[in-house]
């Protein structure tokens, strides 16, 4: 299976910008596309995609938030960094069966 | 608007079976992959099992390969997973949630149920 890492906690400060980094054991391209997607969930609620295919934005999610990377190396960006975004952020891989996610980062403010 | 609700969740003794559904609407069920995906108590998510648009084709994980069965009824817009041999492993809330193509090709999951929660234990 693909291992994805995570850092397990960020903190920054409201209106600054917050990365969070995804690492796995294997390349996840495959003709072109990089198979690394990103969701966020809040406590107690169900997970909503964030960005897919590791730089597209979902349906009705603000442009605040940004994807890129490539290979085995991939962010999610979040700037500028509002209230509503603390949460824990998972990214997630379909490169291989089975679908695979990192552990989580949980986002707070300073 | 997508709208996926699971039920059927509880308490269960180990090696007992149990068995729950997502009800779909918004959307045209038929044309989608659908999968389960889990998350224990204070854990991440897992990805459990995928069937394809049409049911021909299932994928599961293989801790629960022959003990979960994913299953769907096109005709009721529902998604359903049998649980047998439950262990206290599988304690953990369960999402339906939708992938956006007719198979599990792309492999993400665009769209989420609010859960069910399953405790095995005695």
């Amino acid at each position: 299976d693909i291992v994805l890492t995570q850092s397990p906690a960020l903190a920054v400060s409201l209106g600054q910008r917050a990365t969070i980094s995804c690492k796995t054991n294997q390349n996840v391209d495959y003709y072109g596309n990089s198979y690394m997607h990103w969701y966020q969930q809040k406590p107690g609620q169900q997970p909503k995609l964030l960005i897919y295919l590791a730089s597209n934005l979902a349906s009705g999610i603000p442009a605040r938030f940004s994807g890129r990377g490539s290979g085995t190396d991939f962010t999610l960006t979040i700037d500028p960094v509002e209230a509503d975004d603390t949460a824990t952020y998972y990214c997630q891989q379909s490169r291989n069966l089975p679908p695979t996610f990192g552990g989580g980062t949980k986002l707070e403010l300073k | 608007e997508v709208q996926l609700v699971e039920s059927g969740g509880g308490l269960v003794q180990p090696g007992r079976s149990l068995k729950f559904s997502c009800a779909a609407s918004g959307f045209t069920f038929s044309d989608y992959a659908m999968a389960w995906v889990r998350q224990a108590p204070k854990k991440g998510l897992e990805w459990v099992a995928t069937i394809i648009y049409d049911g021909s084709s299932t994928y599961y994980r293989d801790s629960v390969k022959g003990r979960f069965t994913i299953s769907r009824d096109n005709a009721k817009s529902t998604l359903y997973l049998q649980m047998d041999s439950l262990r206290s492993e599988d304690t953990a809330t369960y999402y339906c949630a939708r992938h956006p193509l007719a198979n599990w090709r792309q492999g993400y999951f665009d769209f989420w149920g609010p859960g069910t929660m399953v405790t095995v234990s005695s």
